[in-house]
């Protein structure tokens, strides 16, 4: 198993430009998310997922759009990147079972917005 | 009252210490408590996952005190290899407890 990829690992972009990043995870977990962390602001949700097709707005959606067209993907988009979107971009999945639960993040993507 | 607040750190204590990290939690709804690890450049990694008073692995301890509203974690005869930065994580309780919301982190270095 691979678990939780993502791609690309690295990405510069300048300001007004857009870009996808892709997160895929083979494990069939129903939740996806897709976090930022900034230092000293810790991780952030950003969107997330409880189900193929659907897409949830977490604690910092704003210039960011999301989709889960199957179970297994979950892409983020930056229509027009800011220079204060420059962050490292976890997505991470889980299952939710008899209460428990299992949260899994993927590589990171590092992007920086000039 | 954050949603989830840690110890700011840093640590740095001596190979073979014990050395333990809070987490303070506000949502009394939360049911499912865990600690991340996260080296340096790169993802945060499940370390423990907690849903009742306690959890022992090895070397590792987590409690839950939830009167308190806090979860700490134990490491006893530390490692070089333990050095990292720790996350707390509560999930959202009731029907979002597929949530979770981390703690900024508490940096720990272990030193010769």
């Amino acid at each position: 198993n691979a678990g939780v990829t993502q791609t690309p690992k690295f990405r510069v972009l300048k300001t007004g430009q857009s870009m996808t990043l892709l997160c895929a995870q083979d494990m069939n977990h129903e939740y996806m998310y897709w976090y930022r962390q900034d230092p000293g602001m810790g991780l952030r949700l950003i969107h997330y997922s409880v189900g193929e097709g659907t897409t949830a707005k977490g604690e910092v959606p704003d210039g960011y759009n999301v989709s889960r067209l199957k179970k297994q993907n979950f892409l983020l988009g930056l229509e027009s990147a800011a220079p204060s979107q420059t962050s490292v971009y976890f997505c991470a999945s889980s299952y939710v079972s008899s209460g428990k639960i299992g949260q899994y993040f993927g590589p990171g993507t590092r992007l920086t917005v000039t | 009252r954050k949603e989830v607040e840690q110890d700011p750190g840093p640590f740095n204590v001596p190979e073979g210490a014990t050395v333990a990290f809070n987490c303070t939690y506000s949502n009394s709804a939360s049911q499912s408590f865990f600690w991340y690890r996260q080296d340096c450049r790169k993802e945060p990694k499940l370390l423990m996952s907690v849903y009742s008073s306690g959890n022992e692995d090895g070397r590792f301890t987590a409690q839950l005190n939830r009167a308190s509203q806090y979860i700490s974690l134990l490491i006893r005869d530390s490692k070089l290899s333990d050095s990292a930065t720790y996350l707390c994580a509560v999930n959202g309780g009731g029907g979002s407890n597929y949530k979770l919301t981390f703690g900024k982190g508490t940096l720990l270095t272990v030193n010769p």
